[in-house]
């Protein structure tokens, strides 16, 4: 079963801390992954993609690795901003189907 | 929201009411997408139309409707058929239909069931 499993539910942090979140899939034939930002109420926007040839992308603050042999990922937030308080979401895209699966996501909460 | 509207943003049905989900988007992207999420699960696809007069059920669509009539306009209804509606609705456009366009969200309708 095609599955996405994000790992902590959530977490709190200071401002100004570093935290990393994780992602682990079962889906495969692997096209790419996503990892989006949602905040409370509103609808996901797109942090960064990655496809089987890329092991690093950054977005500003933001960096998500990937390794395709151990189907992990993870998303790392440098010196955390109130702003950054949401919920992540690993998104996988099935390459025979075009099927995405989603993760249930991180809560991040940046407290001051 | 990368010029996808949704309305309303909050929407109380009672039970036996059929009610509409509105979805714009000036992108001129093919692609739509029905999303449903609830608490702590992943986002699950309800409806997705590749192009314009065409739609496919995703993996919840029972108790959900749609039209794709204009490329700009993907409206959902969610019928008396869905036993537990109560949830928050994303509405998603991509230029072409899949995983290797990124999907733009609109910024949700939550519906809640009196």
């Amino acid at each position: 079963k095609n599955q996405v499993e994000q790992s902590p539910q959530s977490l709190i942090i200071l401002e100004g801390k570093n935290c990393t979140l994780q992602c682990n899939y079962t889906v495969s034939p692997f096209s790419n992954l996503r990892w989006y930002k949602q905040d409370t109420g509103r609808g996901p926007v797109s942090l960064t993609i990655m496809t089987f040839s890329e092991n690093t992308k950054s977005n500003g603050r933001y960096t998500a690795t990937l390794d395709a042999d151990t189907k992990q990922s993870s998303l790392h937030i440098t010196a955390s901003q109130l702003s950054d308080s949401a919920s992540y979401i690993c998104v996988v895209s099935k390459a025979a189907g075009n099927k995405l699966t989603f993760g249930g996501g991180t809560r991040v909460l940046v407290k001051p | 929201d990368g010029g996808i509207t949704q309305s309303p943003k909050y929407l109380f049905r009672k039970e036996g009411q059929n009610v509409t989900l509105s979805c714009e988007q000036n992108l001129n992207h093919d692609a739509m997408y029905w999303y449903r999420q609830d608490p702590g699960q992943g986002l699950r696809l309800i409806y997705y139309s590749q192009i314009v007069n065409d739609f496919q059920k995703g993996d919840i669509a029972e108790g959900y409707s749609v039209s794709r009539e204009k490329k700009e306009s993907f409206p959902l209804t969610v019928t008396s058929a869905q036993k537990n509606p109560t949830a928050f609705y994303l509405c998603a456009s991509s230029m072409d239909w899949g995983g290797a366009d990124t999907q733009y969200f609109g910024p949700g309708t939550r519906l809640t069931v009196l």
